[in-house]
């Protein structure tokens, strides 16, 4: 079992629907989270990070259940510039250990 | 601000060549990583450096050497290439691994295309 766990997906959204991700961790010493975004043939950047008491930017909404060990993303009124894929990231507590999940690639549509 | 920079961005090798990736970045951080990116796996590290002059290994270090001389500059070696070495490698800087979204925030080079036949 991967220690983070996204559904690939894809997912095809028109424009203006809301999409929610999900992903899994099971290492309960993970202390950060984050979710990054990747363009075809790009770079990882940083879109949010994630905490306990859920955030918010813009039109995301990133949300953190320590108990079930289970991080979402939350996209309201989808752009076309939204398509992407987006990766869970989680940092454990101590050492080195950036685990990144293998993406959710999105597709919104005119 | 050039952020973080890799060269080359496209490489064809033969089995047993070998190359070294570059990387360098402006940031002035002390954390440098090198990933590779396959289909349908997350970014796994190969190897890492917490500064000047030091290395470590990372989760899929075998078939590489890494080195980080200049504080600004993490270079990736491939000794001599194999066809399951065929992926998209990034580089990634931070400034620190303490506990914050600033501290945390990896930032990432536009990645090598490198195929190995």
């Amino acid at each position: 079992r991967k220690e983070v766990e996204q559904d690939p997906g894809p997912f095809n959204v028109p424009e203006g629907a809301t999409v929610a991700f999900n992903c899994t961790y099971s290492n309960s010493a993970s202390q950060s989270f984050f979710w990054y975004r990747q363009d075809c043939r790009k770079e990882p950047k940083l879109l949010m990070s994630v905490y306990s008491s859920g955030n918010e930017d813009g039109r995301f909404t990133a949300q953190l259940n320590r108990a079930s060990q289970y991080i979402s993303l939350l996209i309201r009124d989808s752009k076309l510039s939204d398509s992407a894929t987006y990766l869970c990231v989680v940092n454990r507590a101590g050492g080195f250990k950036t685990i990144f999940g293998a993406g959710t690639r999105l597709f919104v549509k005119a | 601000n050039a952020g973080v920079t890799q060269t080359p961005k496209f490489r064809v090798l033969k089995t047993g060549q070998s190359m070294t990736l570059l990387c360098a970045q402006d940031m002035n951080h002390e954390y440098m990583y090198w990933y590779r990116q396959d289909p349908g796996m997350g970014l796994r590290l190969i190897h890492y450096s917490v500064g000047e002059g030091t290395t470590a290994k990372g989760e899929v270090p075998d078939g590489y050497n890494v080195s980080r001389l200049k504080k600004q500059n993490f270079l990736l070696g491939l000794e001599s290439a194999a066809p399951s070495q065929t992926s998209v490698y990034f580089c990634a800087s931070s400034y620190s691994r303490s506990k914050g979204a600033t501290n945390e925030k990896l930032f990432f080079g536009s990645g090598t295309q490198l195929s190995v036949l």
